[in-house]
């Protein structure tokens, strides 16, 4: 169990359009999930913390306005890069926590390769 | 944020030979975590640990977490080529739902 689905795997779109990418755990409830950036070689960046029924959680340097995230469902987060420029290319993971699980691990789904022309 | 110390950086070796890496923290954690990440791909949970001292295994791979709460390494038995990949401890923070990320291991098996 623990399946975490990320969709798409990979998308290019054009400079100024906007672009979502949709996070789903299959088999478990999800209060919270979790955004990441992952440049090449380096480790995970959280770029915002996704709560089911409120407002995400953002890190500091990450700017909500573009990076848009919606958790309308206990099983669905969404992130909307909003008016994608190339800079913003990058490799975008999600994960989820199982619903309370104190101690439960992260899932992660299968990541996004994000190319903006 | 916290702080993981994950050595070594990178490491290549021979098929067949063992693997070791770890993880180290200034502070108390009661969980411990390690994944791996396949190129182009998100990083699968490879073993769990939550109780100081413990020792799981998973096929080949064995994991540690150290009595201090402080650290915990990793094992891997007589690598192939598909334990390529970068690994990554993690552990949960003791509040709340946070999580912190070693900044990786890199390995590389040479057939």
């Amino acid at each position: 169990g623990a399946v975490v689905s990320q969709h798409p795997s990979r998308v290019i779109c054009k400079s100024g359009t906007s672009v979502k990418i949709e996070c789903r755990s299959l088999d478990f409830q999800a209060t919270t999930m979790f955004w990441y950036r992952q440049f090449p070689k380096q480790s995970l960046m959280l770029m915002a913390t996704s709560n089911e029924g409120s407002k995400a959680t953002y890190e500091q340097g990450v700017e909500k306005d573009k990076f848009l995230i919606n958790h309308a469902s206990l099983t669905l987060s969404t992130l909307t890069v909003t008016s994608a420029h190339p800079e913003d290319s990058s490799f975008y993971i999600c994960s989820a926590i199982r619903t309370g699980g104190s101690n439960s691990p992260l899932h992660f789904g299968n990541g996004t390769r994000l190319t903006v022309t | 944020g916290q702080q993981l110390n994950q050595s070594p950086q990178s490491m290549f070796i021979q098929e067949g030979e063992d693997v070791s890496m770890n993880c180290t923290s200034s502070s108390i954690f009661n969980t411990w975590l390690w994944y791996k990440q396949d190129p182009g791909e998100g990083p699968v949970l490879l073993i769990a640990l939550y109780k100081a001292g413990e020792l799981t295994s998973n096929g080949r791979l064995t994991a540690q977490f150290g009595i201090t709460r402080k650290d915990s390494f990793l094992n891997i038995s007589a690598s192939i080529p598909s334990d390529v990949g970068i690994y990554f401890c993690a552990v949960r923070g003791n509040t709340g739902n946070q999580f912190y990320f070693g900044t990786g291991t890199s390995l590389t098996v040479i057939p």
